[in-house]
């Protein structure tokens, strides 16, 4: 089946600085991909939906200027934690289809923890 | 808006056991159901779906039937392999949040199978 894998699977930073996430589809092209956050023991809350070339679509609370997303190719999206701080210590986990209504497929996820 | 409860975890059970993880949503309209299923340190992977009212899913030996009247999708398995231990999401689409391809999970259900 098709793979996406996430890069780091975890890190650890400082308070005050950016992580930067990668998501990648390896044997597909993924026109869109979208990017969720897990708290423990919480469910996976959609953070935004991009598609390869555009902006990203946001959810509703989810702050654009602190979650940056880029979806530069179709075979990856970054997502860049700025600024950050001990309450975005998290879960982040993308997924990637073919198109807005196609199967999603899911990275592994990268832990971030905010010291 | 739309959720989705599960029965929280975790469940432990032996093997050649019988497995019901009960699911129930909220949504108007008519959404489509999703099992996932995540095994450790891998993504998430789509384990069987149903679309309409009285459907039933089925994979890997694993099953699920929408039932609108009960709004439940549970997932049941009769004979329950060392191999199954994994995390199981219930999720749905397309229900009052209005956007097909947007998922709503439950909070998840870690299942531990002992040989």
């Amino acid at each position: 089946g098709a793979v996406v894998s996430q890069h780091p699977s975890w890190v650890i930073c400082k308070s005050g600085t950016s992580v930067k996430i990668e998501c990648r589809s390896l044997d597909f092209q993924a026109t869109t991909m979208f990017w969720y956050r897990q708290f423990p023991k919480q469910s996976l809350m959609l953070m935004a939906t991009s598609n390869e070339g555009s902006k990203a679509t946001y959810e509703q609370g989810v702050e654009k200027d602190k979650f940056l997303i880029n979806h530069a190719s179709l075979t990856l999206s970054t997502l860049t934690v700025t600024s950050a701080h001990p309450e975005d210590s998290s879960f982040y986990i993308c997924s990637a289809s073919g198109g807005l209504q196609d199967t999603q497929y899911f990275g592994p996820g990268t832990r971030l923890t905010v010291l | 808006g739309d959720s989705v409860t599960q029965m929280e975890g975790p469940v432990t059970l032996s093997e050649e056991a019988f497995l019901t993880i009960n699911c129930t949503y909220t949504a108007t309209g008519y959404p489509s159901l999703f099992w996932y299923v995540q095994y450790p340190g891998e993504g998430l992977q789509l384990l069987l779906k149903a679309t309409k009212a009285d459907d039933k899913g089925s994979n890997k030996g694993f099953e699920a039937t929408y039932r609108k009247e009960t709004t439940s999708f549970h997932l049941e398995k009769g004979s329950v392999q060392v191999s199954d231990s994994a995390v199981y999401f219930c999720a749905l689409s397309g229900g009052s949040g209005g956007s097909n391809y947007k998922l709503t999970f439950g909070k998840g259900t870690l299942l531990t199978v002992n040989p």
